[in-house]
């Protein structure tokens, strides 16, 4: 069965810090889907990034960058010089390619405080 | 594109009664998804539609609960019977397959939510 851990609960930075969020994952599929989503503190889970599991290079976007290793299985996620408005909850989550039902298992989310 | 929308936003219910929520996918997107969540917890699968069909469910959707997308647009989860343990925030998500070669575009996006609360 596939699993998504992301073992940091909680993480408070000064604003302007780089952080991390670490996401491990679980899959015996070869051909699967990782995400990133951000729930901020309105609910909706708002998409970041979607990469599959044939391309290992890592992705940039503005201060967002992935860190993505299958030798691993983790798919990390960095914000360089954070902002209080990149304050929220961010899940991790997995799609396995089965026969056509992507599905998304999430991790438990890790809770991002900025502090200002 | 709109987004999903999804009305209720907030149920406030007693324990025993039947609730109904609607989620509204992005137009032309042929695939919607329910989930739950708990607090502290990352959304659990419910269920999956392909145009009106249901093809999948969750071990979560007990008898109690039951979907349709009956003509393949809106969708609609009703929990019959609520129990305390029902409270949840409920989310709704939608994707189109567009075929991209060998690997469909299927990125799922998530509607904002409806939170129940069974008193």
């Amino acid at each position: 069965a596939q699993k998504v851990t992301q073992a940091q609960t909680e993480i408070s930075v000064v604003e302007k810090e780089d952080v991390t969020l670490d996401c491990v994952y679980e899959t015996r599929d070869t051909t699967y889907y990782l995400f990133w989503y951000k729930q901020p503190p309105s609910g909706e889970l708002v998409f970041l990034i979607r990469r599959n599991s044939f391309d290992e290079q890592n992705e940039i976007s503005g201060r967002y960058s992935w860190n993505f290793q299958k030798s691993t299985s983790s798919f990390n996620f960095t914000i360089t010089a954070s902002q209080v408005v990149d304050s929220a909850v961010y899940f991790c989550a997995l799609s396995e390619r089965g026969f056509g039902n992507e599905k998304l298992t999430f991790g438990t989310g890790t809770r991002l405080t900025i502090i200002p | 594109d709109t987004g999903v929308s999804q009305n209720p936003r907030h149920k406030i219910t007693k324990r025993g009664q039947n609730v109904t929520f609607r989620c509204d996918p992005i137009s032309e997107h042929n695939r919607l998804y329910w989930y739950r969540q708990t607090l502290g917890q990352g959304p659990e699968f419910l269920t999956y539609f392909q145009n009106e069909a249901q093809l999948e469910k969750s071990r979560l959707l007990s008898d109690r609960f039951s979907a349709e997308r009956p003509k393949g647009s809106f969708s609609t989860l009703e929990i019959q019977r609520t129990e305390q343990g029902d409270s949840a925030m409920y989310l709704c998500a939608s994707s189109s397959t567009a075929p991209d070669g060998l690997l469909n575009t299927d990125t799922q996006y998530f509607g904002p939510g409806t939170r129940l609360t069974v008193l």
